[in-house]
């Protein structure tokens, strides 16, 4: 069963736009970690939160992280077409095992 | 380095044949996974090794048999393939446990069972 949902499952924008992606999951979690997938590649890891981290950047990427809500957001700033892909949240099934649970995605594609 | 590599990329099985996938990865990493991705699902795990000469069971295990032949490589074995196997299979490694640590990912088999 899946752990993570991403909201939406599709976001169209524009080029230097901003787009936010939302993850919620189910049980306790001691990470969550977001993934990028160009069409017809394989996952590329992005950022990777604990849970006793509330945010968290890395270039253009910004990753909040809510345990109370049980959710999580990924924000791209100033988007570029080269960031079309699908976008993917994972978490462990139990703590820090080797269990990861991928949600369905979103696919973002940026119109230049 | 060539990351995670899979053979073969493409495949095409009737059903009740059997089939090895194999995946390769040369940055030394202790634990391999094999998931399999179907539209609209996401990822699904299917076996991990979290080290040499160990395997365990993941989300979805049934009809698949893996080995994890030496550090480098883990293979995924379908014995008799359904067409409900078809799907595109993916590879990944990481350092140690996939909870603590970011996982490399293969390129992807496109295995369709006819």
């Amino acid at each position: 069963s899946q752990q993570g949902e991403e909201d939406p499952q599709a976001l169209s924008i524009q080029e230097g736009e901003n787009a936010t992606m939302n993850c919620s999951y189910k049980t306790s979690i001691n990470n969550l970690q977001w993934y990028r997938q160009n069409s017809g590649r394989g996952l590329v890891h992005l950022i990777l939160i604990r849970s006793n981290e509330r945010e968290k950047h890395s270039g253009r990427l910004r990753v909040t992280l809510d345990t109370s809500k049980k959710s999580s957001s990924l924000l791209i700033t100033a988007s570029r077409a080269a960031d079309t892909a699908s976008y993917f949240c994972a978490t462990p099934s139990r703590a820090y095992n080797n269990d990861m649970r991928f949600g369905a995605g979103t696919r973002l594609t940026v119109k230049p | 380095n060539a990351g995670v590599t899979q053979t073969p990329k493409f495949q095409v099985l009737k059903t009740g044949q059997s089939m090895t996938l194999q995946c390769a990865q040369d940055m030394n990493h202790n634990s391999m996974y094999w998931y399999r991705q179907d539209p609209g699902m996401g990822l699904r795990l299917i076996y991990y090794s979290a080290s040499e000469g160990t395997t365990d069971k993941g989300e979805v295990p049934n009809g698949y048999n893996v080995s994890r032949l030496n550090k480098r490589e883990f293979s995924l074995r379908l014995e008799s393939a359904a067409p409900s196997q078809t799907s595109v299979y993916f590879c990944a490694s990481s350092p140690g446990t996939s909870g603590r640590n970011e996982q490399f990912f293969g390129p992807g088999t496109r295995l369709t069972v006819l």
